[in-house]
């Protein structure tokens, strides 16, 4: 399977620009997503193929990257950006998901 | 406005079968690239995808679960099932119905969870 890996965990300052990354063990395209989860809620789509911005999504959202590696963006970051963020491959079978990226306020 | 919603038993034994409902309204199992995916989230392995059904009737599962999933869906009812078999309990965890694009592959909407619990 294919492997996604993400940093565990980051705090930025409400204002700064923050990015998080995703390493694929092996290429994935351009089939890389992102989805946020809040606190006792389902995760929701922000990114699909790795830079186009979900319906209703805020342009403060957006994503890079290619093959391997890719990047979700965010700028500025409001305290509402608060939440554990996956990235998932949906290239090679199966579909994987990262651990996710935990996102802390400072 | 698309909208799901899991259902299911709660609590199950182990080496039952757990059977889960997908209720959904904002778009048709009936329409070409139209796909119910499944995913639940448990604390031992996170996010992990289960199998897809797609508006064709044509099925996709992940392979370590393969032989115990099974996916179906009644197209005028707009539902959508899962089933699988012999649970124990690292099948506990919350299990997510979500509607799936077929040309991206990304899992567009979400429904809320539903915790299914495998215990003796």
């Amino acid at each position: 399977d294919t492997v996604l890996t993400q940093s565990p965990a980051l705090a930025v300052s409400p204002g700064e620009r923050v990015s998080i990354s995703c390493r694929a063990s092996e290429g994935v395209n351009s089939y890389m997503h992102w989805y946020q989860q809040k606190p006792g809620q389902q995760p929701k789509l922000l990114i699909y193929k790795a830079s186009n911005l979900a319906s209703g999504v805020p342009a403060r959202f957006s994503g890079s990257g290619s093959g391997t590696d890719f990047t979700l963006t965010i700028d500025p970051v409001e305290a509402d950006d608060t939440a554990t963020y996956f990235c998932q491959q949906s290239w090679n079978d199966p579909d994987t998901f990262g651990a996710g990226t935990k996102l802390e306020l400072k | 406005q698309v909208s799901l919603k899991e259902s299911g038993p709660g609590i199950l034994q182990p080496f039952q079968t757990l059977s889960l409902t997908c209720s959904f309204s904002g778009f048709s199992l009936g329409t070409s690239n139209m796909g119910v995916g499944w995913i639940r989230q448990t604390s031992g392995k996170g996010l992990e995808y289960l199998a897809t059904i797609w508006w064709d009737d044509d099925k996709y599962f992940n392979p370590s679960l393969n032989s115990r999933l099974t996916v179906s869906k009644d197209t005028s009812n707009n539902q959508a099932f899962l089933k699988i078999t012999s649970v124990d309990t690292a099948d506990t965890g919350t299990y997510y119905c979500t509607q799936r694009d077929y040309y991206s592959g990304a899992f567009d909407y979400w429904g809320q969870g539903v915790m299914v619990t495998v215990s003796s």
